[in-house]
């Protein structure tokens, strides 16, 4: 299974609002609704930030939303902070116990 | 929460073999499926094996099957990584990772890790 596809990047102020995308195929996102993304600061573990499309677990702030259409699905970052700066990573459920992840997309709070 | 402690990582020499563990705590481990997920230098989170609460099933990422060997031992709440046939392309840090979804409830209405390892450096080189 490949990848599913990420902008590598992606910017903003303080106080604005990013939206990562991630998409992937018919096999993966086209097929379950179980997309979750991931929070990773540099030689820390991921962190998960929502999971089953846009459901965020407790602790995580709703400045963090998820959604998804088709085979594309989003993250968006509203009100966006200095600690927001980090690494994303979406990933979905392709099959029964098999997982494919994100490539990945930095995002810098300007 | 369940905490998840890996051990075992280390240096070792191309086609050699290297066992990853992952205890975790909690009563109830055996009730969700692991997965192992591995992150290259400077590269993305690579998917690549996930075994089920019982250890019934178990699935392998194209890039590891044949080589690696995913188990779990319930009385110790253990998850293990036999890899065989080392690569350089192997070199990663790897993580264990817990799947939110309470196997007692089928079927499955929720996915993603909810808890993950420390992380355990794996160096194929010689």
């Amino acid at each position: 299974q490949s990848a599913l596809t990420q902008p590598r990047s992606v910017s903003g102020s303080p106080g604005q609002s990013v939206t990562i995308s991630c998409i992937g195929t018919r096999s993966d996102l086209g097929s379950y609704y179980y997309v979750s993304w991931y929070q990773q600061r540099p030689g820390k573990a991921p962190k998960l930030i929502i999971f089953d499309v846009n459901q965020r677990p407790s602790g995580v702030p709703d400045r963090f939303s998820g959604s998804k259409s088709g085979y594309t699905a989003s993250l968006t970052i509203s009100g966006l902070q200095a600690d927001d700066q980090a690494d994303y990573y979406c990933a979905s459920l392709a099959g029964s116990y098999i997982y494919v992840f994100g490539t990945g997309t930095e995002v810098t709070v300007l | 929460e369940v905490q998840l402690l890996e051990s075992g990582g280390g240096l070792v020499q191309p086609g050699g073999s290297l066992r990853l563990s992952c205890v975790g705590s909690g009563s109830s481990f055996s009730d969700y499926a692991m997965t192992w997920v591995r992150q290259a230098p400077g590269k993305g989170l690579e998917w690549v094996s996930t075994i089920s609460g019982s250890g019934m099933t178990t699935q392998y990422a194209e890039s590891v099957r044949g080589r690696f060997t995913v188990s779990r031992d319930k009385s110790k709440n253990t998850l293990y990584m036999e890899m065989n046939s080392l690569r350089a392309a192997d070199t990663a840090v790897y993580y264990c990772a817990k799947d939110r979804w309470w196997e007692r409830v089928t079927p499955r209405a929720t996915a993603g890790f909810d808890s993950w390892g420390q992380g355990n450096l794996v160096i194929v080189s010689s």
